[in-house]
């Protein structure tokens, strides 16, 4: 296991398509987040696994948008009805996290799947 | 809520050179400060990452540095290469309840001029 890897790498969809992207995160790693960036900004937040709970959800994440980790190990994000304002890089990034640790853990990320909705 | 800036949006120098990349968050209360580079069209690499308790992080020619109290980090790159060419991005956590979600600032758009 070399890294955090997502499928597929681009996407082009038509309005109105619903698409599912999957992240694979590091093979030890009991987090997983999904993040989403814009042309020319930095990434952000949209919600988080650990194992398979879904812990929170951004408000970024509006209804069309859903994710689930099934068995604690790879990730999909399903958006619903696309709109053109969903075109951006979608991130996926593991970590292992511990709760006895005072400090944050560090976040790997995949290659991202870029999403263009014509 | 927690803000990260970084200036300039875009900055060129010649190959060889020292550069400075700033980095400022609104809020002290962080638990890290991770430093990343992108490469256009791609994901994000992890450079550096500083516990709060830290003051700075070297890998090779990369020196990172946060200071709490005035809400700034700086990453350092020595002897700057035509392959250190891409947008560099700096992320903040801070824990909320256990959710550890990195909030970034926009980058720095960096080119190295052969």
């Amino acid at each position: 296991d070399t890294g955090v890897s997502q499928d597929p790498r681009h996407k082009i969809t038509k309005r109105g398509q619903n698409v599912t992207f999957r992240c694979d995160p590091i093979s030890e790693h009991n987090r997983l987040y999904w993040y989403r960036q814009t042309l020319g900004q930095g990434p952000e937040f949209l919600t988080y696994f650990q194992n398979e709970a879904q812990l929170e959800k951004s408000r970024l994440l509006s209804d069309r948008f859903s994710a689930e980790r099934p068995k604690g190990s790879f990730s999909t994000l399903e958006i619903q009805r696309t709109e053109q304002g969903d075109s951006a890089m979608y991130l996926c990034a593991s970590s292992h996290y511990a709760s006895w640790r005072s400090f944050a853990n560090e976040q790997f990320f995949g290659p991202g799947t870029r999403l263009t909705v014509l | 809520k927690q803000e990260v800036t970084q200036i300039p949006a875009a900055l060129s120098v010649p190959e060889g050179e020292n550069l400075v990349l700033n980095c400022s968050f609104t809020d002290s209360a962080i638990y890290n400060l991770q430093w990343f580079r992108q490469d256009p069209g791609k994901g994000l690499t992890s450079l550096l990452l500083i516990q709060s308790s830290q003051r700075e992080q070297t890998s090779g020619r990369l020196n990172a540095s946060l200071d709490k109290s005035s809400g700034r980090s700086t990453l350092y790159i020595a002897a700057s290469q035509p392959g250190d060419s891409a947008t560099y991005l700096c992320a903040v956590i801070i824990s909320n309840f256990g959710n550890e979600k990195l909030t970034f600032g926009t980058g720095t758009r960096l080119t190295i001029i052969p």
